[in-house]
């Protein structure tokens, strides 16, 4: 499986924007990269994913280096909402059903 | 309805009882998952149904029992468990196994076993 690699932990200060690195140096043509949140007792949510091109949400923007080597998640403002564990995940493209999780980068946002 | 259903929230049972945990989507997903958390701990993958049919067992032990009775529903059959398996149960559901789907997250049944 192709693996991804966050930082463990970041901080920002609210109503200032984040952007949370991802690297997945062994991602295949047909992976999409998919980006979930966990805010604390809650299941994960779908934050936002996409393949080649960059993408825009009404949550946040995704920016995907040339190579797809890597990618990064841009929240433009951060609230208090927005503190949770941030996972990037890579979407098989020929074997979807396999969605793995890795450890995440847990998000801190100041007031 | 944009959501995965998950009951009970919380459960509490001894080592000889058997339960059952229930998730359920009305979203016309016709892949569904069940997900293990331990405290601060990523989910890890336990089951995938694809259209009714479990397609992934990771190597989960035998007193964790999938079920998939019809396509908005899923259970999984609790039995002889240890304390150690003690965790949140995610249940998840995406439209198909195609890498564009996105999955959606039941908040989970939080399971205690003593």
């Amino acid at each position: 499986d192709a693996k991804t690699t966050q930082p463990n932990s970041m901080e920002s200060n609210e109503e200032e924007p984040v952007h949370l690195p991802c690297n997945h140096s062994t991602i295949s043509g047909t992976d999409y990269i998919h980006w979930y949140r966990q805010l604390p007792s809650q299941g994960p949510e779908y934050v936002i994913h996409g393949l080649t091109s960059n993408v825009n949400n009404r949550m946040a923007s995704l920016a995907i280096a040339e190579d797809r080597k890597s990618s990064t998640l841009i929240l433009h403002r951060a609230t208090l909402r927005d503190a949770a564990v941030y996972y990037c995940i890579l979407r098989d493209g020929l074997n979807g059903q396999n969605f793995v999780f890795g450890p995440g980068t847990r998000l801190s946002v100041l007031p | 309805d944009t959501e995965v259903t998950q009951t009970p929230k919380h459960l509490v049972m001894g080592m000889t009882n058997k339960k059952s945990l229930k998730c359920e989507q009305h979203m016309g997903h016709r892949a569904m998952y069940w997900y293990k958390q331990k405290a601060k701990k990523p989910p890890e993958l336990m089951f995938v149904y694809s259209y009714e049919k479990l397609s992934i067992n990771e190597s989960v032990p035998s007193r964790f029992s999938p079920e998939c009775p019809n396509s908005s529903l899923l259970n999984l059959h609790l039995h002889a468990l240890q304390p150690e398996d003690s965790a949140l149960y995610l249940c998840a559901s995406s439209q198909g196994d195609a890498s564009n789907y996105g999955y959606t997250f039941g908040s989970g049944t939080r399971l205690t076993v003593v």
